[in-house]
């Protein structure tokens, strides 16, 4: 089945425990993509990267990393988790490039005490 | 400044009814435009999308209309189902730029009830 998977679904932590949310498609897909979503504020990109090569932050990349070592995989890293990184955060994929249909994972619910 | 706006938060149709939710945009680049549906739980799912040289596209009982010189468009559900209760989010992209992102609007709640 085509789709994108993130691990874990829930995960609660601690203030300045490094994690790191993992996120993976099997649809060989270049472009993928990470977003956060707080209420009344809607799906805000935190990363995106084209292709292997290339990465480059979104809106929100402030506390955040990525890393894009092979195309399946583009995994979100937050080295010191604050409270105001508790939010939900969605991964994507897409065939044709950021600007065209994306494919969202089923989210990663995050709480930062 | 958010370039896609969605000036709805919540909307309540009763079933077998019309619904309709609207999104503005900002960004005169914008040239193609998409519809998201999220549940609870879930990630958003693609609904329908418009490239700019049209000005209206369909699949079933969804349509979305452009209006480029209003910088609107609308997603209409005809007819609403219980089952369409969702988030919406309307999102628009420069295919030309560089970037290669999509601009989300904040979403709009929609209840259908029976």
């Amino acid at each position: 089945e085509a789709q994108v998977t993130q691990n874990p679904r829930y995960l609660i932590t601690v203030t300045g425990k490094k994690l790191t949310v993992t996120c993976s498609q099997n649809m060989n897909h270049e472009y993928m993509s990470w977003y956060r979503q707080d209420p009344g504020l809607g799906l805000r990109q935190i990363y995106y990267s084209m292709n292997v090569e290339v990465t480059d932050k979104g809106d929100v990349p402030e506390g955040y990393k990525v890393s894009r070592k092979e195309k399946r995989n583009f995994p979100l890293i937050l080295e010191s988790p604050s409270p105001n990184q508790t939010s939900l955060y969605f991964c994507a994929s897409s065939p044709r490039g950021g600007g065209y249909e994306q494919y969202f994972g089923p989210g990663t619910r995050l709480t930062v005490t | 400044d958010q370039q896609v706006k969605q000036n709805s938060p919540s909307l309540s149709v009763q079933e077998g009814r019309i619904s309709i939710l609207n999104c503005d945009y900002t960004n005169s680049m914008f040239d193609y435009f998409l519809w998201y549906k999220k549940y609870p739980a879930e990630g958003p799912t693609f609904l329908i999308s418009i490239s700019s040289i049209k000005d209206k596209n369909e699949d079933g009982r969804f349509t979305v209309f452009l209006n480029k010189s209003a910088k609107h468009l609308s997603l209409h559900i005809v007819p609403s189902q219980p089952g369409d209760s969702a988030v919406y989010f309307c999102a628009a992209s420069d295919r030309g730029s560089t970037l290669g992102r999509l601009y989300f609007g904040r979403g709009t709640q929609l209840t259908v009830w029976p």
